[in-house]
């Protein structure tokens, strides 16, 4: 079936290391991935994105990589501040549905 | 500008009651979703608006739940019977087109004692 799903539940850091957060994905039709991060009592917040045309994808302090072979994704933060410190979930769609497909999440702990 | 909200932040209700919770999408955006998300799990797809029409309802777990979007605007997720494992947060996104970027509100927590 389809499913998004995450390496690990938790991922500790020391402040100002870079952050690596990983994301399996099982549906091979799925073209658009995104990764949200969500703080406590908030709503998703949009992160990053990448369409399956592309591989890789740079934001502020973030990076996306999409491996199409092996069906992975990935979250790169560089220089990781204490204000980093949230769930992280990736979701995918398909252009055939508007909907997105979260993964359970991963809890990132960023240590002063 | 203004993002999605939702209303209200917190709703305690008891079984077997009904409740709504509303979200104001973002000003412009035609497309709006409802999703479900259960402590410790990513959001769940309840509905999706495409305007006025309900595009995809696929995600509804059962008739007790019905959403509805009349003017193209303001969505209103409906829940009747209420049982304790309606018990989430209900939260609510809006993207400027069916293939945008999904913009979420800070979410309605539903407690059913």
């Amino acid at each position: 079936g389809e499913s998004v799903g995450l390496h690990l539940p938790t991922l500790s850091v020391q402040e100002g290391d870079n952050s690596i957060i990983n994301c399996a994905y099982s549906n091979s039709a799925s073209d658009y991935f995104i990764w949200y991060k969500q703080e406590s009592g908030k709503g998703p917040q949009f992160i990053i994105d990448i369409r399956s045309n592309m591989d890789k994808r740079q934001g502020q302090r973030v990076t996306v990589l999409l491996n199409k072979t092996v069906k992975h994704l990935s979250l790169q933060i560089a220089a990781t501040q204490p204000g980093d410190s949230a769930v992280y979930f990736c979701a995918e769609k398909n252009g055939a549905n508007s909907k997105l497909t979260f993964g359970k999440g991963i809890t990132l702990s960023v240590r002063p | 500008g203004a993002g999605v909200s939702q209303t209200p932040s917190n709703k305690v209700t008891e079984k077997g009651k009904y409740v709504e919770l509303r979200c104001d999408p973002i000003s412009g955006h035609t497309a709006l979703y409802w999703y479900r998300q259960s402590l410790g799990q990513g959001p769940e797809f309840l509905i999706y608006f495409q305007g006025t029409g309900a595009a995809d309802d696929s995600g509804l777990p059962n008739d007790r739940f019905f959403a509805v979007r009349p003017e193209g605007s303001v969505s209103t997720l409906k829940i009747q019977r209420t049982e304790r494992g309606d018990s989430a947060v209900y939260l609510c996104a809006s993207s400027l087109t069916s293939a945008g970027t999904q913009y979420f509100g800070p979410g309605t927590r539903l407690t059913v004692l």
